[in-house]
């Protein structure tokens, strides 16, 4: 099986300017979450999306937002870029979005390193 | 909500010993706690993990333990080689977390020849 991947790789972008990054899951997942990671805060969760519906979301302002289409694939948009936005933007699929079940774990894509100027 | 705490930040041990990574959770109801590892300029990989049902798990080189009561689980690496050097990654979740992992600080663990 083919595993998660994103697009695009790598992303530079300036002050107030929008972006969408998409990721593609494996085969077969229907559930989506988004991670953004920087060296000082780690890896904190966006959100996530399971049969088109946001289904849980963390801790980030409205500027950040996501969709998913039938086939499972994701997308999400940062509008009005800041400079803290740079990070690696990690998506994640798994079965159906549960970890504490078994075959649900979660496997991440390459990320998207996005760099606002 | 759930905040994961990893020790140490960063672990030098030499090649062929062993190297120990501790974290603690404050949600008693987490119940999934994944390991990823995370290599220089790669996506995090998933490793091993465990589930509150279990208290120990092993997968060749690394094992898991799980302490329910205290709230911590730790990853065990023996025998390292140099391809274990990496940032390793201690996460959390709990039943309707909904794709959510609430992750540790990680630790760069450097394994010298």
């Amino acid at each position: 099986k083919a595993g998660v991947t994103q697009t695009p790789r790598y992303l530079i972008k300036t002050r107030g300017q929008q972006v969408t990054l998409s990721c593609s899951p494996i085969s077969g997942h229907r559930s989506v979450s988004w991670y953004q990671q920087t060296p000082g805060q780690g890896l904190q969760f966006l959100f996530e999306y399971f049969s088109e519906t946001q289904r849980n979301k963390g801790n980030f302002p409205g500027r950040f937002s996501g969709r998913q289409f039938s086939n499972s694939r994701s997308e999400m948009n940062v509008s009005t870029l800041e400079l803290g936005d740079s990070a690696l933007y990690l998506c994640a699929s798994s079965l159906e979005g549960q970890p504490e079940l078994l075959h649900n774990e979660q496997f991440f894509g390459p990320g998207t390193r996005l760099t606002v100027l | 909500g759930e905040n994961v705490e990893q020790h140490p930040s960063t672990l030098s041990v030499q090649e062929g010993d062993s190297a120990v990574i501790k974290c603690t959770y404050s949600d008693s109801a987490s119940n999934y706690f994944p390991w990823y590892k995370q290599e220089l300029g790669k996506r995090p990989q998933l490793i091993i993990d465990i589930r509150s049902n279990v208290g120990e798990k092993k997968d060749q080189r690394i094992a898991v333990t799980l302490n329910k009561t205290a709230k911590h689980f730790s990853l065990h690496i023996t025998e390292t080689q140099p391809e274990d050097s990496a940032v390793y990654f201690c996460a959390a979740s709990s039943t309707d977390s909904w794709g959510k992992l609430q992750f540790g600080s990680g630790t760069q663990v450097v394994v010298t020849p």
